[in-house]
């Protein structure tokens, strides 16, 4: 089945210690995201591509980036984690900007 | 700033029920309406989309929107202990300028509790 898969599903890194994150997709869209949630909160955006056009979210922190080598695969890298930014981290997936949004299973960070 | 409001419960069921959920969105830009069922641990899950006034039906689940009052809703008929999640409705705002254009917009969710 057309999918998005993240990996991996749980990570446990370091305080300051870089880390990335991986989606991929078989569904041929154009567009990706990456969402932050914390506990009893809902998705926050944290950037978008589309196609290769990146867009990054005002309150974004600078220690997050993203890239999106070809149209399968986009990439979350926290260059130095805090223990504030424990959460899942959800990608996700659209055709188009507006279109539904399909999610992948998430990836669960924990900071030591 | 665009917002979707939802009574975040926890909203308390018994088997068998009709459990009606709902939302309102602050922007009459708005033009794609989406709700998503999200299980304690796991990532959002579409189950319905709506894109014009009236009601949608799929299933056991009914999406109702009135674009004039600006607000949607979600009935789940004959409601099952499976369906226990919180959902979250999702609005896409195309209002001309702003932030906000074309993105997804979450409310905070509505915690459902189905008991047998």
């Amino acid at each position: 089945d057309a999918m998005v898969i993240q990996n991996p599903r749980y990570q446990v890194t370091q305080f300051g210690k870089p880390v990335t994150l991986s989606c991929s997709q078989t569904l041929n869209h154009n567009v990706m995201y990456w969402y932050q949630q914390k506990s009893s909160q809902a998705p926050k955006l944290l950037f978008h591509y589309y196609d290769k056009d990146f867009n990054n979210e005002a309150d974004t922190p600078d220690n997050f980036q993203s890239r999106r080598p070809n149209t399968s695969f986009c990439f979350l890298d926290i260059r130095s984690p805090g223990l504030g930014d424990a959460a899942m981290y959800l990608c996700a997936t659209s055709s188009r900007t507006g279109s539904p949004q399909h999610f992948g299973d998430g990836t669960r960070l924990s900071i030591l | 700033q665009k917002e979707v409001e939802q009574n975040s419960g926890p909203l308390s069921v018994p088997e068998g029920a009709i459990a009606s959920l709902n939302c309102t969105y602050s922007d009459r830009g708005s033009q794609s309406f989406f709700w998503y069922r999200q299980y304690s641990g796991k990532s959002p899950e579409l189950i319905m989309s709506i894109y014009s006034n009236g009601d949608k039906e799929d299933g056991r689940f009914t999406a109702q929107l009135n674009k004039a009052s600006q607000y949607v809703s979600l009935l789940i008929r004959d409601s099952q202990p499976s369906d226990s999640a919180t959902y979250l409705c999702a609005v896409i705002y195309f209002s001309v300028g702003g932030t906000s254009y074309g993105k997804l917009t979450f409310g905070q969710g509505t915690i459902l509790t189905v008991h047998p």
